[in-house]
């Protein structure tokens, strides 16, 4: 069974110039998750959806992130424009809200380096 | 205080020996919790549910305290391949189900 795909793997940018992050989620599953990790503030949730719908955006550092979810199987998260310190590594999970344990699954991130 | 807390480590820990850790937590609400495994530049990956009344998989056993509010992982017979970082979740109660918070980790070095 495919997990949660994220694309790209590896990222390098400039400041200043817009980043696109993209995620599949696992079939299936009606939650989506962003989440951001450095080694200084550890995993952090930018963002979650459910059914598609951006639930809770507390997390989302500022106006320079956004994201969206058009449909059940595809999201994406921006930054415009970028800056060094938003260097880390995003993930995206994916869960089945109708479990009675919200266990979430990991993609393999991708890793972002802006000059 | 942060929501979710545990011990950086390293825990040094000789191959075959036992090897346990604590997550606190300081929501009363919390309803789920969670262990992962996250190795070095990889992603986390879910290692086991805690329920209530604690459960085994394996030679990993996870126990829930909710009158002391933390959660613990042992793991027994440990091998060179459990070395990594060991992140705990916690859900935020009912009103954010789904939502989870992570502690910073605790990382766990197996040693021959």
């Amino acid at each position: 069974d495919a997990g949660v795909i994220q694309s790209p793997r590896h990222e390098v940018t400039e400041m200043g110039q817009e980043v696109t992050l993209r995620c599949k989620p696992i079939s299936g599953h009606n939650s989506l998750f962003w989440y951001r990790q450095t080694m200084m503030r550890g995993l952090e949730l930018l963002i979650y959806f459910n059914n598609n719908v951006p639930i809770d955006d507390s997390g989302m550092p500022e106006d320079r992130f956004s994201a969206k979810m058009p449909n059940a199987s595809f999201s994406t998260l921006k930054i415009q424009p970028s800056e060094p310190r938003d260097s880390a590594v995003y993930f995206c999970a994916s869960s089945r809200r109708d479990r009675a344990y919200n266990e979430q699954f990991f993609g393999p991130g991708t890793r972002l380096t802006v000059l | 205080r942060k929501e979710v807390e545990q011990d950086p480590g390293p825990f040094n820990v000789p191959e075959g020996a036992t090897v346990a850790f604590n997550c606190t937590y300081s929501n009363s609400a919390s309803q789920s919790f969670f262990w992962y495994r996250q190795d070095c530049r990889k992603e986390p990956k879910l290692l086991m549910s805690v329920y209530s009344s604690g459960n085994e998989d394996g030679r990993f056993t996870a126990q829930l305290n909710r009158a002391s509010q933390y959660i613990s992982l042992l793991i027994r017979d440990s091998k060179l391949s459990d070395s990594a970082t060991y992140l705990c979740a916690v859900n935020g109660g009912a009103d954010s189900w789904g939502k989870l918070q992570f502690g910073a980790g605790t990382q766990v070095v197996v040693t021959p």
